[in-house]
């Protein structure tokens, strides 16, 4: 079945520690994205990767990081968190030229 | 920044009623997509929008893009209580690949 995975969906963590969150898709697509959507403020973009290697910022980069070594793998990195980190966030992917993005589940975490 | 806006944040309607949301952007765009998303899910793709002035149906949703690739909306006509949910508007430049998404208009629906 084609899709996008994130791990966690859920994660309670504490100012500072760093975290990890992961997103695969297995349909082998180039453009894969990060979003967080916060409540009034819709959904606003983190990074993005158009190929392995290939990472640009979106509207909201301070604090995450991000890497794409394989095409499949699109980890989002907070070093050290904060309370305002605390959000809903998407990880997505599409065909470099097709109009659709897939969206993963979400990764819901709370920074205390 | 570039900026999306969308009205209105929240509609109720009594099914069977049309809704409309509309979308307009501060730059003009390259393209513009819509999503629905589920109360609890992630957001879902439902169309794309390219060309000046394009009109795109499906069943009984009917998308528009402006004539000036600034705005657009999404119209549904009759609405039936699965079209709950969030609709948003997400405009992309020209050549850029970010994404700007609007800030949503949650649909209800009366039965």
């Amino acid at each position: 079945e084609a899709q996008v995975t994130q791990n966690p969906r859920y994660l309670i963590t504490v100012t500072g520690k760093k975290l990890t969150v992961t997103c695969s898709q297995n349909m082998n697509h180039e453009y894969m994205s990060w979003y967080r959507q916060d409540p009034g403020l819709g959904l606003r973009q983190i990074y993005y990767s158009m190929n392995v290697e290939v990472t640009d910022k979106g509207d909201v980069p301070e604090g995450y990081k991000v890497s794409r070594k394989e095409k499949r793998n699109f980890p989002l990195i907070l070093e050290s968190p904060s309370p305002n980190q605390t959000s809903l966030y998407f990880c997505a992917s599409r065909q470099y030229n097709a109009e659709t993005q897939y969206f993963g589940p979400g990764t819901r975490l709370l920074v205390l | 920044g570039q900026q999306v806006m969308q009205i209105p944040q929240y509609q109720h309607v009594q099914e069977g009623e049309d809704f409309t949301t509309y979308c307009n952007s501060s730059t003009t765009l390259s393209n513009i997509q819509w999503y629905k998303q589920r109360p609890g899910g992630h957001p879902v793709f439902l169309i794309q929008l390219v060309k000046s002035g394009e009109v795109k149906k499906q069943k009984r949703l009917t998308f528009q893009f402006g004539e000036a690739k600034k705005n657009s909306s999404l119209h549904i006509t009759a609405t039936q209580t699965t079209d709950v949910g969030t609709y948003f508007c997400a405009g992309s430049r020209s050549g850029t690949y970010k994404y700007i998404f609007g800030t949503g208009t949650r649909l209800k629906v009366l039965a």
